[in-house]
C-alpha cells in the first residue's frame, strides 16, 4: 500500500493565486520529498524536508512538516500556468533500507 | 550534465509478447531504480540496484519481470510475457547513492493490447 496520500486529488486555480497541497503518511520517516510531474514526463525533485525540520523554502515553494500529525503541506505562491502538473509526496520510511513510497498525487491546473 | 536516458519512449505490444526497456543513468550514480506508474497513481518501485547488486526487488513480479544492471551502469527491464495490466509508464531513476535525491528519466509508456 502507498504510504503518502495527497489531498486534494485535483486542484484548479487562477494564475497568481496560491496553491496548497497536503500529504498524510502512516509510519515514522527519515524525510519527506515532493516531486513534480509534467504530463508525459518523468518526475522532478522539488524539495526534501528531514524529520527534524518543520519548514523549508525554495523559491516560490514552501513545505511544512508536522511529524506529530504525520502530515506535510506544499505551498506554491503566485502560481503560473507553467506550474500545471501533478505533485507527489514521497516518504523515506525510518525502518531500515526501505525505498521511497509515493502517494497518488495532486493534479494542479493553473488557468491563465 | 546529461540526465537519465530511457528508450524506447513508447511501446505497443500484444499480450503474451515480450518487451524490454533500457535505461542509462546519470554518470557516476551508483543507485538505479525502476518504477511502474499506472495511470492516475504514483510510481511504485519495482527494483533498486546499488552498483550491479539488487537492493530491493520485493515488488517485482518475478514470474514475468526481470531486470539486470551489468557492469553497474546501464540497466534493462524485461517483461515476458506481458499482460494487459502491465500497461503503464516505466520510469527509471538514479541517485548518487541510496537515500539521495532521485533523478528521473522521461519514462517508457507501454500499452499492452
Amino acid at each position: 500500500s502507498q504510504q503518502g496520500e495527497e489531498d486534494p486529488q485535483a486542484l484548479s486555480i487562477q494564475e497568481g493565486e496560491n496553491a496548497t497541497m497536503n500529504c498524510s503518511y502512516k509510519t515514522s520517516i527519515n524525510n519527506l520529498q515532493w516531486y513534480r510531474q509534467n504530463s508525459g514526463r518523468g518526475l522532478v525533485h522539488l524539495i526534501l524536508i528531514r524529520s527534524n525540520e518543520r519548514e523549508k523554502h525554495s523559491g516560490r515553494l514552501r513545505v511544512t512538516l508536522d511529524t506529530s500529525k504525520k502530515s506535510s503541506s506544499l505551498l506554491i505562491t503566485a502560481s503560473r500556468a507553467a506550474d500545471t502538473a501533478s505533485y507527489f509526496c514521497a516518504t523515506d520510511p525510518f525502518s531500515g533500507n526501505t525505498p521511497l513510497v509515493f502517494g497518488k498525487g495532486t493534479r494542479l491546473s493553473v488557468i491563465a | 550534465e546529461a540526465g537519465v536516458a530511457q528508450s524506447p519512449r513508447y511501446k505497443i505490444i500484444e499480450k503474451r509478447q515480450s518487451v524490454a526497456f533500457w535505461c542509462n543513468p546519470i554518470s557516476g550514480h551508483a543507485t538505479l531504480y525502476w518504477y511502474q506508474q499506472i495511470l492516475g497513481q504514483g510510481p511504485k518501485l519495482l527494483i533498486q540496484f546499488q552498483n550491479n547488486g539488487v537492493v530491493d526487488d520485493s515488488q517485482l513480479p518475478k514470474d514475468r519481470f526481470s531486470a539486470e544492471r551489468l557492469k553497474g551502469v546501464d540497466s534493462t527491464l524485461k517483461i515476458q510475457p506481458a499482460k494487459l495490466e502491465d500497461s503503464a509508464v516505466y520510469l527509471c531513476a538514479s541517485s548518487p547513492t541510496s537515500g539521495d535525491t532521485q533523478y528521473f528519466g522521461p519514462g517508457t509508456r507501454l500499452t499492452v493490447l
